[in-house]
């Protein structure tokens, strides 16, 4: 069964402390996307990449870190330069070699700060 | 700057009758739009799409609309059910976004039996 699995479901931060989002897929997608959710502003692109070894800064790159070592695994860093890291993340997927297809989304990670 | 746009925070409509939600867009480049239903703590799940060499594309219950002129696009829900009820967002791409997505802020659709 084909998915997007990203762990924990919650997670929780201490002040200074760096903490790894885990996403991986079995869908055989090339391109791997971070979203960050805030109460009523939508889905803000972190970081997004389209191969392996390769990613680009989305809109809100700032205190977050990345990378693709791997086609199935696209781990996301919150790191402590990130001084608002309280929200939903989402990751997500898609296939690139035959024209537009939609995202896949994983089911979340809510993370909080202690 | 918000490249998609949805007006409506939140909808209500009765079960069995139609539910209209809307979009707008400032990017001409962009040529594929999508439309997600969300539940509380889950992933979005992908509806409909629609590319911008068409105006309108069905899939059972759900319609999407596209007028190109007014940069504006719609999800029609006929006939609403009250498991229809969850978040929808409104999503497009182009050729110049790099194959990124832009996201709408959402509305909230209820249906009440």
């Amino acid at each position: 069964d084909g998915g997007i699995t990203q762990s924990p479901k919650y997670l929780f931060r201490k002040e200074g402390q760096n903490v790894t989002l885990s996403c991986e897929q079995n869908l055989n997608h090339d391109a791997m996307y971070w979203y960050r959710q805030d109460p009523g502003q939508g889905l803000r692109l972190i970081y997004y990449s389209q191969i392996v070894n390769d990613f680009q800064k989305g809109d809100i790159a700032e205190g977050y870190s990345v990378s693709r070592e791997k086609k199935e695994s696209f781990p996301l860093t919150v790191t402590s330069a990130q001084k608002n890291p309280t929200a939903f993340y989402l990751c997500a997927s898609s296939a690139r070699d035959r024209g537009y297809q939609p995202q896949h989304f994983g089911d979340g990670t809510r993370l909080s700060i202690l | 700057d918000q490249q998609v746009k949805q007006n409506s925070p939140s909808l209500s409509v009765q079960e069995g009758r139609i539910s209209i939600l809307n979009c707008d867009y400032t990017n001409s480049m962009f040529d594929y739009f999508l439309w997600y239903k969300k539940y509380p703590a889950e992933g979005p799940t992908f509806l409909i799409s629609i590319s911008s060499i068409k105006d309108k594309n069905e899939d059972g219950r759900f319609t999407v609309f596209l007028n190109k002129s007014a940069k504006h696009l719609s999800l029609h829900i006929v006939p609403s059910q009250p498991g229809d009820s969850a978040v929808y967002f409104c999503a497009a791409s182009g050729r110049n976004t790099g194959n990124q997505f832009y996201f709408g802020t959402g509305t909230s659709l209820t249906v009440i039996p």
